[in-house]
């Protein structure tokens, strides 16, 4: 089946800098969203975005739809111990149905 | 509290025996879906389902079922199970399928011997 591809697969940063992931598609898309998943649970979405250059903010999260609607773009900045997780991106192409990319593990040294 | 609830949330079974994992949400939604999450692959969508009596097949359907009696509740039927679908398993769903975020459940942990 179809999946994003997302990068990068694992980032292990310093408390205090900021990271930058993003996902990428064969496929257009209608909506972004990105998830985050933390031990024990499942995701929990972080910003979803439903407009091609739309540019969105959650708080130190910053996440971008690309114009050509084929990627997207999350950054966090100044990064803190419970930002560790996984962090998915998700695409839905149809009304109904969602491709998920493969995740990107962040862990974050104090 | 607005939620889904799958169980079990752990099983360790055998080959061939049949299994059923519930879910059930509270929030009034029409759209549910559920999904495996593997290693290196991400979450990958099984099966999901509109409204009640609607279903449809997601990317990778094949040893599953579902069905969607109440809007409540959709319940992932393995009626052979095989140790390839040993994997953690997702319900969601959202107030309709259409761009709407999906609240996810805490999973299901499967292991098929």
């Amino acid at each position: 089946g179809q999946q994003l591809n997302q990068s990068p697969q694992s980032m292990f940063i310093q408390e205090g800098e900021d990271v930058s992931m993003n996902c990428t598609s064969s496929s257009i898309f209608n909506t972004w969203l990105w998830y985050k998943q933390e031990p024990g649970e499942g995701p929990v979405l972080l910003i979803a975005l439903y407009k091609a250059g739309e540019l969105t903010s959650n708080g130190r999260l910053t996440a971008q739809f690309g114009i050509t609607r084929k990627d997207s773009f999350l950054n966090i900045s100044a990064s803190i111990p419970s930002d560790v997780g996984i962090y998915f991106c998700a695409g839905q192409a149809g009304t109904y149905k969602y491709i998920f990319g493969t995740g990107t593990r962040l862990k974050v040294l104090a | 509290e607005a939620q889904v609830t799958q169980n079990p949330r752990y099983l360790i079974t055998v080959t061939g025996k049949k299994l059923t994992v519930t879910c059930s949400q509270n929030m009034n939604h029409e759209y549910m879906s559920w999904y495996r999450q593997d290693p290196g692959l991400g979450l990958r969508q099984i099966y999901y389902s509109m409204n009640v009596e609607v279903t449809d097949k997601g990317d990778v359907p094949e040893g599953y079922k579902v069905s969607r009696k109440e809007k409540r509740n959709f319940p992932l039927i393995l009626e052979s199970p095989s140790p390839n679908q040993t994997s953690l398993y997702f319900c969601a769903s959202s107030r309709t399928g259409g761009f709407q975020p999906q609240h996810f459940g805490d999973g299901t942990r499967l292991s098929i011997l």
